[in-house]
């Protein structure tokens, strides 16, 4: 079964510093989709950033960016800058056609400190 | 705000209970998703339809029920309500049903089971 292991359940950042947020998912699949996304204490739900993993090209969105190491089933987020309407809870989840159902792992809550 | 509303906010009932949450998904959107927020069990799929039709089955309880009506909005029904079911209940909708149709999220009805 596919799984999604987020192993930092809590991070934090200085503001306007970087900050990596790390994600693992086990799968046999080739074909398939990683996302972020992240969940402020409004409790929405909001895409971050998405990875197709036939792309090699590593997905970039303003200031996130992925670092995805398929060989090593990794995905991990950075923020850049980090901004104080950056903390929130950030999900990281896997899809594949076999299933179609997004997976996510159990969050990493990030605070950002001014 | 992502266009897509929930119906109540915040649901409160006794166990064995019966309730109806619904979801409004955004203009244009066919396919509604369903998800499962909980402390133990973390964001998990439930159900998704399209068009009216099931598309994709999560884990979904039996006691657990939803359908897509022919205006496009659906009804998650929860029955014979136990303790473990309080949770928060998102709703998703995408244009499509494929996964690189973004889901947009709504803000989730908050069920509490007492």
């Amino acid at each position: 079964a596919q799984t999604v292991t987020q192993s930092q359940p809590e991070m934090s950042v200085q503001e306007a510093e970087t900050v990596t947020l790390s994600c693992t998912y086990d799968t046999s699949e080739s074909d398939y989709y990683l996302f972020w996304y992240k969940q402020p204490p409004s409790r929405q739900m909001i895409l971050v950033i998405r990875q197709e993993a036939y792309k090699q090209q590593n997905a970039t969105e303003n200031r996130f960016s992925v670092n995805f190491q398929k060989a090593a089933k990794s995905f991990s987020l950075k923020i850049s800058d980090s901004q104080l309407g950056d903390a929130a809870m950030y999900f990281c989840a896997y899809w594949w056609g076999g299933s179609e159902k997004l997976v996510f792992g159990k969050g990493t809550k990030l605070t950002v400190n001014p | 705000d992502s266009g897509v509303t929930q119906t109540p906010k915040h649901l409160i009932t006794a166990t064995g209970q019966r309730v109806t949450l619904r979801c409004s998904p955004r203009s244009g959107d066919l396919s509604v998703y369903w998800y499962q927020q909980s402390l133990d069990q973390g964001l998990q799929f439930l159900i998704q339809y399209y068009n009216g039709e099931e598309r994709a089955k999560g884990n979904i309880l039996e006691r657990f029920s939803a359908q897509q009506f022919p205006d496009l909005h659906s009804e998650l029904n929860l029955s014979s309500l136990e303790l473990g079911d309080s949770a928060l209940y998102f709703c998703a909708s995408s244009v499509g049903g494929a996964v690189d149709n973004e889901q947009f999220f709504g803000p989730g009805t908050r069920l509490t089971v007492l």
